[in-house]
C-alpha cells in the first residue's frame, strides 16, 4: 500500500506564529492530497485538496488565506497555518486519494500532526 | 451528500465480552467502506477495508459486514481486550470518490 509520512507529529506554538506542516508520499506520486482536520470530540472533516501544480480548493468555511496550502511536487504537499490562534489547535492529518500507490482503492493517511497554540 | 452516522458513541465492556459498533451511511453508491482505529492523540490505522461487491471481511479478531443497500456496515470485535480500548471510526468515499467521509467515532473501553 501507499505510505504517506506526515511531519511533526505535535507541535506548540506561541498565538500568531505561524506553523509548516509536511506531507510526503513515499513510495508514489500524488497529484491530489487530502488535508483533513479534527477538533475535540468531533469527526475528521475534509478542509481543502491539495492540487499539484495549480491551486488548493477548499470545502466551505476554510479560509485559505490562513490555511496555505502549497503542492509543488508530485511528493510532497505543505499546510502552513498562518497567524495561528488558539482556536486553530486542532489535529491535521492528510491523505493520499483511494487507489494512490496501487490497484487497491484503500485510503492512506499520514500519521496527523498534533497543534497546541498557546 | 454522503453522511455517516455511528452508533453508540461510547462504550464500555469487561474484558472476554464480543461487542459490535455500528455504522450508516446515507448514500449507498459506495465502492468500498473503511474501518480505522484512533488511538488518543494518535493518527488513523486502518483495520478492515471492504469493496462494495463484498460482504465482510476479517482479521484476526474483527470482522466487518457491508450492507449497501440499508446503507450499514458493523464492525465485531470478539473476545475483547484492554488493548483494544480506542475510538473506531467508520469511512466511506463521497464526493467524486477521492475524498473520505468519516463518522464521528465510537469510543471504546475495555477494561479489565
Amino acid at each position: 500500500g501507499a505510505v504517506v509520512s506526515q511531519h511533526p507529529s505535535w507541535v506548540i506554538c506561541k498565538s500568531g506564529t505561524s506553523v509548516k506542516i509536511e506531507c510526503r508520499s513515499l513510495d508514489f506520486q500524488a497529484t491530489t492530497m487530502f488535508w483533513y482536520r479534527q477538533f475535540p470530540k468531533q469527526s475528521l472533516m475534509l478542509m481543502a485538496t491539495s492540487n499539484e501544480g495549480s491551486k488548493a480548493t477548499y470545502e466551505q468555511g476554510v479560509e485559505k488565506d490562513k490555511f496555505l496550502i502549497n503542492h509543488a511536487s508530485l511528493t510532497l504537499s505543505t499546510l502552513t497555518v498562518t497567524s495561528a490562534h488558539p482556536e486553530d489547535s486542532s489535529f491535521y492529518i492528510c491523505s493520499a486519494p483511494p487507489g494512490a500507490g496501487g490497484g487497491n482503492t484503500e485510503a492512506f493517511f499520514g500519521q496527523g500532526t498534533r497543534l497546541t497554540v498557546v | 451528500k454522503q453522511e455517516v452516522t455511528q452508533i453508540p458513541a461510547a462504550l464500555s465492556v469487561p474484558e472476554g465480552e464480543n461487542l459490535v459498533l455500528n455504522c450508516s451511511f446515507t448514500d449507498s453508491a459506495i465502492y468500498n467502506l473503511q474501518w480505522f482505529r484512533q488511538d488518543p492523540g494518535k493518527g488513523l490505522t486502518s483495520l478492515l477495508l471492504i469493496q462494495s461487491s463484498q460482504r465482510e471481511q476479517t482479521s484476526g479478531r474483527l470482522n466487518a459486514s457491508l450492507d449497501k443497500s440499508s446503507g450499514r456496515s458493523t464492525l465485531y470485535i470478539a473476545a475483547s481486550q484492554p488493548g483494544d480500548s480506542a475510538t473506531y471510526l467508520c469511512a466511506v468515499p463521497s464526493g467524486g470518490y477521492q475524498k473520505v467521509t468519516f463518522g464521528i467515532g465510537t469510543k471504546l473501553q475495555v477494561i479489565p
